[in-house]
């Protein structure tokens, strides 16, 4: 199996502020790479696929990039609603797999 | 108004049994290729299950291989996860959500149903 490792884990920071998380992946997977957004008790929020497309009504201030085994989310000025934990998701080679989560809690 | 809508969770036994529903509304269901996916207590998020949209193909992860099955009714926009030989560390919040197609990807998402195997 594919294994895809965030980091940081946690992630302090303020409104306005620009934040990267960064998800690796064990073996190349191309751009086969999606990330969600997901609050406390809710269900998951697809918000990019394909590495950098943004889905549909996402925010421009959401990014994504990168290819092969090395990815990151970026979100240029985070706002208040973004405080949540977010999951990269690889999509190359069944099982499809996820990251551990990344926090992004107030500072 | 697009919508999954997930039922059948509860608790059950160890070596229970239990069959998960989602309900589609709001979208092509007979042509969307459908995933459920669980979240364990203060856990990350586990792939378990693929139905292609016509349910002639279907894929399973190796952790419920053999024990969970996935299938469809496309006359009745629902899809559905029959779980057999649970075991406590089932216990998690079962969402389905939808393909995208050619990307493996899971678009829309349910609000997820809880299962407790205790």
């Amino acid at each position: 199996d594919i294994q895809m490792t965030q980091s940081p884990s946690f992630l302090p920071a303020s409104v306005g502020e620009r934040v990267t998380i960064s998800c690796r992946a064990s073996q190349s997977i191309g751009r086969f790479l999606s990330w969600y957004q997901q609050k406390p008790g809710k269900a998951p929020k697809f918000l990019i696929y394909g590495a950098s497309a943004l889905q549909s009504g996402v925010p421009s201030r959401f990014g994504g990039s990168g290819s092969g085994t090395e990815f990151t989310l970026t979100i240029s000025s985070l706002q208040p609603e973004d405080f949540a934990t977010y999951y990269c998701q690889q999509s190359f080679t069944a099982p499809w797999t996820f990251g551990q989560g990344t926090k992004v809690e107030m500072k | 108004q697009v919508q999954l809508v997930e039922s059948g969770g509860g608790v059950v036994q160890p070596g229970g049994s239990l069959r998960l529903s989602c309900a589609a509304s709001g979208l092509s269901f007979r042509n969307s290729g459908m995933h459920w996916v669980r979240q364990a207590p203060g856990k990350g998020l586990e792939w378990l299950a693929f139905i292609r949209f016509d349910g002639t193909k279907e894929d399973h992860a190796e952790s419920v291989k053999g024990r969970f099955t996935i299938s469809r009714d496309n006359s009745k926009n629902t899809l559905y996860l029959q779980m057999d030989s649970l075991r406590i560390e089932d216990t998690a919040v079962y969402f389905c959500a939808t393909d995208l197609y050619n990307w493996n990807a899971f678009e829309i998402w349910g609000q997820g149903t809880k299962v407790t195997v205790s």
